[in-house]
């Protein structure tokens, strides 16, 4: 079983709609992250978690709220999707963050706003 | 300027081939560095970790130039299962919680 999982995998939505990505985990880690992949932009933070109750902007977070509902579950919504926010997003864990720690990924989610 | 930069590619190479990829990266103080392989339309893994004085992982031998600012990476004996894209990963600014940066990524050919 994936260590980090995404729901759902695919999505196709309209502007306007509320959509939200769920990712959860089994790797036991405190840290959770939200990434979006663009082409031509690599990845980049959308929103960063150290524990439940520790929750961060990253540096797209506009357009977009976060959960953690429990150490283990991360949620990324968009409250009215516009089509710029088509794109692949990715969750991901670490341990901590220091030299030689990973960070790992989820599958991703490939959202489309028409 | 690009916080990590790298050269799109494709880097076309035939089996068996020794194939190098450069990353810059601009800020000075970045303390963490990676490669990961991306897959497409797959997520990110870690490939290898930088350090400074150089590390090697079967064919893959990774260098840190830190005076330079640029990061290397040397696949060896290319496999057709080494094609992919490989994004060259360096820790961002900031106090605290020091964000990885990703590059946009080289995408390696290996043909046979």
């Amino acid at each position: 079983d994936a260590d980090v999982t995404q729901t759902p995998r695919n999505r196709i939505t309209k502007t306007g709609k509320r959509i939200m990505l769920e990712c959860s985990q089994t790797k036991g880690h405190d840290r959770m992250y939200w990434y979006r992949q663009d082409p031509g932009l690599g990845l980049r933070l959308i929103y960063y978690s150290f524990d439940v109750k520790d929750i961060n902007k990253g540096e797209i977070s506009d357009g977009y709220s976060v959960s953690r509902q429990a150490q283990a579950k991360f949620s990324l919504s968009l409250e009215s999707a516009i089509p710029n926010q088509t794109a692949l997003y990715f969750c991901a864990t670490s341990a901590r963050l220091a030299v030689g720690d990973e960070q790992f990924f989820g599958p991703g989610t490939r959202l489309t706003v028409l | 300027r690009k916080e990590v930069e790298q050269d799109p590619g494709p880097f076309n190479v035939p089996e068996g081939a020794t194939v190098a990829f450069n990353c810059t990266y601009s800020n000075s103080a970045s303390q963490s560095f990676f490669w990961y392989r991306q897959d497409c339309r797959k997520e990110p893994k870690l490939l290898m970790s930088v350090y400074s004085s150089g590390n090697e992982d079967g064919r893959f031998t990774a260098q840190l130039n830190r005076a330079s600012q640029y990061i290397s990476l040397l696949i060896r004996d290319s496999k057709l299962s080494d094609s992919a894209t490989y994004l060259c990963v360096v820790n961002g600014e900031g106090t605290g919680f020091q964000k990885l940066v990703f590059g946009t990524g080289t995408r390696l050919l290996v043909s046979p």
